[in-house]
């Protein structure tokens, strides 16, 4: 089974809008990470978020917000107020405490749209 | 911009032959992670080293071989080189074992095979 899936291939929103990008993970590990990163163009993982499978508010960090159900085995990230250099591919990612490596999601394409 | 440094960044290597990557971990991390993410993919775990020691390997034949200096720097060795080799090769410096913290990314090497 796919430890993390996202659904999106590529999503369109209006600049100054908000958006969220869907993330879902399976894993049997009581303790895990769930990271969000953007990957410009350039090719560099540009770390955006980190939720704690123990939290028990949903991460913040800026217009960067991690909507996590943990019933559901979802990690969503919220973009609020669009800006054009958003637009990347952004990854959901896993990792589980009994071993150190990093899951990751196919991937959403973002584009902002002026 | 991170710590972790990625040489070269761009790669033209004929099939049959064999190439090393090298990354500069992040100050104070002690583990290092290779990772390849073909054109339009999430990136795929090659293996991880701790303590100069590989730590782990994920669905990647033996030709796929690495090194960790004593300074937490470490080489991707790829011998015999197959045009489905071509991708970017991501280097990700971390904690080990710490699923809250980030892992650091390089900006990766694109080794293009033909």
């Amino acid at each position: 089974a796919q430890k993390i899936t996202q659904t999106q291939p590529g999503m369109f929103v209006q600049e100054k809008e908000a958006v969220t990008l869907d993330c879902t993970y399976d894993t049997s590990d009581p303790s895990y990470g769930l990271f969000w990163y953007k990957q410009p163009s350039s090719g560099e993982m540009i770390f955006l978020i980190y939720q704690g499978s123990y939290d028990q508010q949903n991460a913040t960090e800026g217009r960067y917000s991690l909507n996590f159900q943990k019933a559901r085995k979802s990690a969503n990230l919220v973009i609020s107020a669009s800006q054009l250099g958003d637009s990347a591919m952004y990854f959901c990612a896993m990792r589980e405490r009994n071993f150190n490596k990093f899951y990751f999601g196919s991937g959403t394409k973002l584009n902002v749209k002026p | 911009e991170t710590g972790v440094t990625q040489s070269p960044t761009h790669l033209i290597k004929t099939r049959g032959q064999q190439v090393t990557l090298r990354c500069s971990s992040q100050s104070g991390h002690n583990t290092v992670s290779w990772y390849q993410q073909a054109l339009g993919q999430g990136p795929q775990f090659i293996f991880q080293y701790y303590r100069e020691e590989e730590n782990g390997r994920g669905n990647f034949p033996p030709r796929f071989s690495g090194l960790q200096f004593p300074n937490y720097s470490s080489e991707l060795n790829v011998n015999a080189l197959e045009l489905d080799d071509s991708a970017l090769y991501l280097c990700a410096s971390s904690f080990y074992r710490e699923t809250n913290t980030e892992a650091f990314f390089g900006q990766g090497t694109r080794l293009t095979v033909v």
